[in-house]
């Protein structure tokens, strides 16, 4: 069975680009994250999708950040315009029934 | 942002030593307390978790302790080894799957 694919792994753009990641969850898993993961620190949710409906987005910046989960599979996470403290892993993760959680290898992204 | 509350930040152990790690929580909703692991470059794996109807869950050389009263849960890692070299992070959930991580305690077993 195929994991939680990401992409792109590694990202480098400047400040003020848009930048969108990529994530493909575990085939029948209902329940997405989209978590940030800033160096030495544990992961941070931004979002939280449970089929195509986002049920948590309380810690998402909604004036920079967007994110869609089409037809409760795939889904993207867009920044625009990035900033330099956005550089961090942003790290994809999905669940059948909300416990045991399988994460992606995350999008490590640099602003300069 | 940050709802679990983990210790130490870092940890060195000799190889055959017990690691400990400890975790406590404020939300009293929380009914499900998981580690993972997290080797660098990779996304984290779960290693172990536990529900609060049990004070204590052993698989392998990995066991977690759970004190509800406290709000407290640890990990103990028997006889570590370097492979057991990695960031290890406390989380909690409750019936929303709101999944929360504690900051992360990197543990260094040297040979």
């Amino acid at each position: 069975e195929a994991g939680v694919v990401q992409s792109p792994r590694y990202k480098i753009i400047e400040k003020k680009q848009p930048v969108a990641f990529w994530c493909n969850p575990i085939s029948g898993h209902n329940t997405l994250y989209w978590y940030l993961q800033n160096l030495g620190q544990g992961p941070e949710l931004l979002i939280r999708y449970e089929n195509e409906e986002a049920v948590d987005d309380s810690q998402l910046p909604k004036d920079r950040f967007s994110a869609e989960r089409l037809k409760g599979v795939d889904s993207t996470l867009k920044i625009q315009p990035a900033e330099l403290g956005d550089s961090a892993v942003y790290l994809c993760a999905s669940s059948l029934r909300g416990r045991e959680l399988f994460f992606g290898e995350g999008s490590r992204l640099t602003v300069l | 942002q940050q709802q679990v509350k983990q210790s130490p930040q870092s940890l060195i152990v000799q190889k055959g030593g017990i690691s400990i790690i400890n975790c406590a929580y404020e939300n009293t909703a929380f009914d499900y307390f998981p580690w993972y692991q997290q080797f660098p470059g990779k996304g984290p794996a779960l290693l172990i978790a536990i529900r609060p109807d049990v004070s204590e869950k052993k698989e392998g050389r990995f066991t977690i302790s759970f004190n509800k009263s406290a709000k407290q849960f640890s990990l103990h890692i028997m006889d570590s080894q370097p492979g057991d070299s990695a960031t290890y992070f406390c989380a909690a959930s409750g019936s929303g799957n709101d999944m929360r991580f504690g900051a992360g305690t990197r543990l260094t077993v040297k040979p």
